[in-house]
């Protein structure tokens, strides 16, 4: 069974662009959710896609918003791009997202210069 | 206090001993634990899952869970040099969709 994927593995963005990240899910997992990885601030959460409607939010600014698709396929779209915004975003899939373990892809390292 | 708290690392153990890492959580109401293993550059791959009170063996990981404690810890016997990595504490709260809150992980380092 394929894992999770994401694309692309590497992005170089300057400030004030946009970005958008893809995540397929593991065959027959509906539920994505999409995390980001610093060093300062370890995993937090992004949000949640199930069904393609958005059933869980993080605490992060609207700049950061996410979609899914019926092939539940998702993405996540960063819009103005910040210094700050430079870290590992991954993606894990889940069949519910609910008690399920959460699987992760090999994730997207994003440079903001 | 934050809400899931690893014990601080780095920890060291020769080849073939036992690393023992340690995790509590504030939310008494969290329901399914998790371990997760992260080798440097690379993303979170899960080891352990335990939903119950007690121990949860595979292989050579075993997982325990005390929710009166509100405490989960995670034992590797006869560690390997393969198992240096860092180790990662996530718990999952009620009906919190997709949403896992992660300890700030345990850097294990086993040495020959």
């Amino acid at each position: 069974k394929a894992g999770v994927t994401q694309t692309p593995r590497y992005l170089i963005k300057t400030r004030g662009q946009q970005v958008t990240l893809s995540c397929s899910p593991i065959s027959g997992h509906r539920s994505v959710s999409w995390y980001q990885q610093t060093p300062g601030q370890g995993l937090q959460f992004l949000f949640e896609y199930f069904s393609e409607t958005q059933r869980n939010k993080g605490n992060f600014p609207g700049r950061f918003s996410g979609r899914q698709f019926s092939n539940s396929r998702s993405e996540m779209n960063v819009s103005t791009l910040e210094l700050g915004d430079s870290a590992l975003y991954l993606c894990a899939s889940s069949p519910d997202g609910d008690s399920s373990p959460l699987h992760f892809g090999n994730g997207t390292r994003l440079t903001v210069t | 206090q934050k809400e899931v708290e690893q014990n601080s690392g780095p920890l060291s153990v020769p080849e073939g001993a036992i690393a023992s890492l340690n995790c509590t959580y504030s939310d008494r109401v969290s329901q399914s634990f998790f371990w997760y293993r992260q080798y440097s550059g690379k993303s979170p791959e899960l080891i352990m899952s335990i939903y119950s009170n007690g121990d949860k063996e595979d292989g050579r990981f075993t997982a325990q869970l005390n929710k009166a404690s509100q405490y989960v810890s995670l034992l590797i016997r006869d560690s390997q040099p393969s198992d240096s990595a860092t180790y990662l504490c996530a718990v999952k709260t009620g009906t919190s969709y997709g949403k896992l809150t992660f300890g700030q992980g345990t850097i294990l380092t086993v040495h020959p």
